[in-house]
């Protein structure tokens, strides 16, 4: 149980175009969920806390109108990365939880975004 | 601030080698300590925790002891197999808060 599923796995854009990557909870109801950010041979940077049907919380210096974070429902959550440029590309990692303050998040599979 | 510093891989190992992967901590407060285990291909997986000191946690032969007093959580494993091939990430959370902060991550190879 408490699969979490993205997609797509692999995307390449052109500057200057929008993408949109989408986190799934298969088998839960997801109250929360993270998105993080990871550079090659780097830890995983928390980009953003949502929380079912509220605005996503950003951590410092993540630009919220460049990443778009939508949590419409308890088991889907988008990242839209608007206006992507080549420093954009990256793996994109999202996580979810349960219930709010619960410590176990269940983490995607990852989105490898190329941005040409 | 909080921060997780995890040794340098990569790491390889020979079956039934003994493993140790070194994990220190900053935290300000009483975090809550966690390793996670992505192996191939697939989404990170807790393999194991601790919340408070002295506290051991273990999964899958893994063990990892909280201590305080040097601020680490090593993870440790006394034989490892070839399927225990992945990348190691240990990470904190602080004060019962749901945010966690990584390490940088340990890629470990176990050959046959």
């Amino acid at each position: 149980g408490a699969v979490v599923s993205q997609h797509p796995s692999r995307v390449i854009c052109k500057s200057g175009t929008s993408v949109k990557i989408e986190c799934r909870s298969l088998d839960f109801q997801a109250t929360t969920m993270f998105w993080y950010r990871q550079f090659p041979k780097q830890s995983l940077m928390l980009m953003a806390t949502s929380n079912e049907g509220s605005k996503a919380t950003y951590e410092q210096g993540v630009e919220k109108d460049k990443f778009l974070i939508n949590h419409a429902s308890l088991t889907l959550s988008t990242l839209t990365v608007t206006s992507a440029h080549p420093e954009d590309s990256s793996f994109y990692i999202c996580s979810a939880s349960i219930s709010r303050g619960a410590h176990e998040q269940y983490f995607g599979p990852g989105t490898r975004l190329t941005v040409t | 601030g909080n921060s997780v510093t995890q040794m340098e891989g990569p790491v390889t190992l020979s079956e039934e080698a003994f493993l140790t992967i070194n994990c220190t901590y900053t935290a300000t407060g009483y975090p809550s300590l966690f390793w996670y285990v992505q192996y191939p291909g697939e989404g990170l997986q807790l393999l194991l925790k601790a919340t408070k000191a002295d506290d051991k946690g273990s999964n899958k032969g893994f063990e990892a002891t909280y201590r305080k007093e040097t601020t680490s959580f090593h993870l440790e494993k006394g034989s490892v197999q070839v399927s225990d091939s992945a990348v190691y990430f240990c990470a904190l959370s602080e004060n019962g808060a749901q945010k966690l902060v990584f390490g940088q991550g340990t890629r470990l190879t176990i050959n046959p």
